[in-house]
């Protein structure tokens, strides 16, 4: 039964304090992705990765960073939380689509974590 | 910028009815999908259009492509109450996906 698992359901931080999502996946994907999503407005990709060590920015970056260090896992991180990050975070893999980066993207399926929802006082 | 513009964003039915969700946009996509969320859950995949015009059905539920590849439908027929739940459309573009705004389905007993 293929998984993506988030670190935490449930998080309350205060403004200010750094924060550390974390996602693994045991799928072997080469894709992972960061989103958050919010009533009325989808999910938003924040960061998305290919590769070991490899990001790129997506819609909403500002007041985020990622790290990804091993394939399987990918952190989301908040220097310095404030109260308009307070969302809910899901993190999703996918295989690499070899026509991604040059064109022709045509999606494979993402698999989803089961969000954390964070909120920031 | 919201790429892709989902209707209705709520709707409440009796079981039996039938329903149409939109997903539209201005935009090109090289593929298209359709996920369903349940409270507490990330969203699932129900499917993947990838040619314009693409017709695909899953049990009671047909899913659409435009002929353009700027917009999908969902038609439910004879709704369940199993099939309450938020329903998202998904764009294929550049290296990323583009989620649509979201309808969120009851469906009462």
């Amino acid at each position: 039964d293929v998984k993506v698992t988030q670190s935490s359901r449930y998080l309350v931080k205060r403004t200010g304090e750094k924060v550390f999502l974390e996602c693994v996946q045991d799928m072997d994907h080469e894709n992972m992705f960061w989103y958050r999503q919010d009533p009325g407005l989808g999910l938003r990709l924040i960061y998305f990765s290919y590769d070991v060590k490899m990001k790129e920015k997506g819609d909403i970056p500002e007041g985020y960073s990622v790290s990804r260090e091993k394939k399987e896992r990918f952190s989301l991180i908040l220097e310095s939380a404030s109260t308009n990050q307070t969302s809910m975070y899901l993190c999703a893999s996918s295989l690499f689509d070899s026509g991604g980066l040059a064109g022709g993207f045509g999606g494979n399926e993402q698999f989803f974590g089961p969000g954390t929802r964070l909120t920031v006082l | 910028t919201q790429l892709l513009e989902q209707s209705p964003q709520f709707l409440s039915i009796q079981e039996g009815e039938n329903l149409t969700v939109y997903c539209n946009s201005s935009s090109v996509f090289s593929s298209l999908q359709w996920y369903r969320q349940e409270p507490g859950e990330g969203p699932v995949l129900l499917v993947t259009v990838v040619t314009g015009g693409e017709v695909k059905k899953l049990k009671r539920l047909t899913f659409q492509f435009g002929d353009a590849r700027k917009d999908s439908s969902l038609h439910i027929t004879a709704a369940q109450p199993g099939d309450t739940g938020l329903y998202l459309c998904a764009g294929a573009r550049a290296y990323k996906y583009i989620f649509g705004t979201g309808t969120r389905l009851k469906v009462l007993a």
